[in-house]
């Protein structure tokens, strides 16, 4: 079935690069997004790929897409302690319904 | 815009109570999505919604349901709550399918 892996927990220093990973199993995604949620909050779009791209740059957002392996990457730049959050990945299960599959979420511990 | 807004923000219920949480969203968006979170988990789908008097299940929907009268508000049931619907719940929408989900701040409920 559909299922979205993440690493649990990942603990960077300030001003490092963090960098965020994701594997999933459709490949028939046309869509997968980058969510993060901050304590007690609902989740933010933070980001988005198409499944026909294998790199999208935001400001201090890169987004690397493998399809051959399924693989998908968050990378911040100079992450600050305001980036401390829990950041899910998703897929698309269904393009015309928008059901998305969410990974466990990666939880990033910026230490100053 | 108020954008996605839920109530209540928390609940705690005896087994066996029901309750309906509620969502409304002023965005004029098509599609609607209840989730839940699980500590530690990512969001799992309940139902959805793809415009108003449509609906249909998610990956969970047991012990769950829900209507959509109108495009503004998507209520989800609980008719006979169990200890493992403890959870926090999140409702979204989006403009159409592909599009990204907003996502309300969530209701923490408790069953006890």
């Amino acid at each position: 079935g559909e299922d979205v892996e993440q690493s649990l927990f990942l603990s960077v220093r300030e001003g490092d690069s963090s960098v965020i990973n994701c594997t999933y199993t459709d490949s028939s995604s046309t869509y997968l997004y980058w969510y993060k949620q901050e304590p007690g909050a609902g989740l933010q779009l933070l980001t988005y790929i198409f499944s026909n791209m294998d790199m999208k740059q935001d400001q201090r957002l890169t987004v690397l897409l493998n399809k051959k392996d399924k693989h998908l990457s968050l990378r911040i730049a100079d992450t600050q302690t305001g980036d401390s959050a829990i950041y899910f990945c998703a897929e698309v299960f269904s393009g015309n319904t928008g059901k998305l599959i969410f990974g466990q979420g990666t939880t990033l511990q910026v230490k100053p | 815009n108020a954008g996605v807004t839920q109530t209540p923000k928390f609940r705690i219920l005896k087994i066996g109570q029901s309750m309906t949480l509620q969502c409304t969203q002023d965005m004029n968006h098509n599609y609607m999505y209840w989730y839940r979170q699980d500590p530690g988990m990512g969001l799992k789908l309940i139902y959805y919604s793809v415009g108003a008097g449509i609906t249909d299940k998610g990956e969970v929907p047991n012990g769950y349901n829900v209507s959509r009268s109108t495009t503004e508000d998507f209520p989800l049931r609980l008719e006979l709550a169990a200890p493992s619907q403890t959870s926090v719940y999140f409702c979204a929408s989006s403009l159409t399918g592909p599009n990204e989900q907003f996502f309300g701040p969530g209701t923490r409920l408790t069953v006890l």
